[in-house]
């Protein structure tokens, strides 16, 4: 069974706060993506990657940043927490290639920036 | 661009009545179509996709969809709900092969509430 994980679902921090969102897959999959949802807006694309080490600016990626050192993990990092960063967090993964570029994704990161 | 429009934000119905979820999108090249659902406080499951064949695209849970070409569109239809159903609902495109690879544009979501 597929499976991508997200290190907490919850997580409350305070305004200047540097904060890791980690991600990982087991699907030996090479793109991954960060999204962010919020009631009214659906799901923004923040970052994406195709491979280690790469990394592609999404739709929103400002006050975030990424790190892909191994295939299966993703990280999003926010290098100072503001309160408008107060949002869920999905992470997704997808195969190369793949004729359909079906995502698969993990259950989200609440996060309250306070 | 590609864009996609999901004409109602929230549908209310009642247990056992049949519903219809509806999505346009923008595109000036061939796409695949999805729909993702999320219950409460988890992540996305895709319900079903269109590649290519058939219109009429039969999808997880009882659901299915039709792609409609000439019109840009790509409604999701269940011919009675469940209490259980009550979720929110992503339409999602993306184009063959684009510049962004694997990428996908969502829809805004439709609540979907089913009511006893």
């Amino acid at each position: 069974d597929v499976k991508v994980t997200q290190s907490s679902r919850y997580l409350v921090k305070r305004t200047g706060e540097k904060v890791f969102l980690e991600c990982v897959q087991d699907m030996d999959h090479e793109n991954m993506f960060w999204y962010r949802q919020d009631p009214g807006l659906g799901l923004r694309l923040i970052y994406f990657s195709y491979d280690v080490k790469m990394k592609e600016k999404g739709d929103i990626p400002e006050g975030y940043s990424v790190s892909r050192e191994k295939k299966e993990r993703f990280s999003l990092i926010l290098e100072s927490a503001s309160t408008n960063q107060t949002s869920m967090y999905l992470c997704a993964s997808s195969r190369r290639g793949a004729r359909s570029y079906e995502q698969y994704f993990g259950p989200g990161t609440r996060l309250t920036v306070t | 661009a590609q864009s996609v429009t999901q004409l109602d934000s929230q549908v209310p119905v009642f247990e056992e009545a049949p519903v219809e979820l509806r999505c346009n999108y923008s595109s000036s090249v061939s796409v695949y179509l999805f729909w993702y659902v999320q219950y409460p406080n988890q992540g996305l499951q895709l319900l079903l996709k269109y590649l290519s064949g058939s219109t009429l695209v039969k999808g997880i849970n009882g659901f299915e969809a039709e792609f409609n070409k000439s019109q840009t569109s790509f409604h999701l239809r269940k011919p009675s709900v469940h209490i259980s159903d009550t979720a929110e609902y992503f339409c999602a495109v993306s184009d063959h092969g684009g510049g962004s690879q694997g990428n996908l544009i969502f829809g805004k979501g439709t609540k979907l509430s089913v009511k006893p």
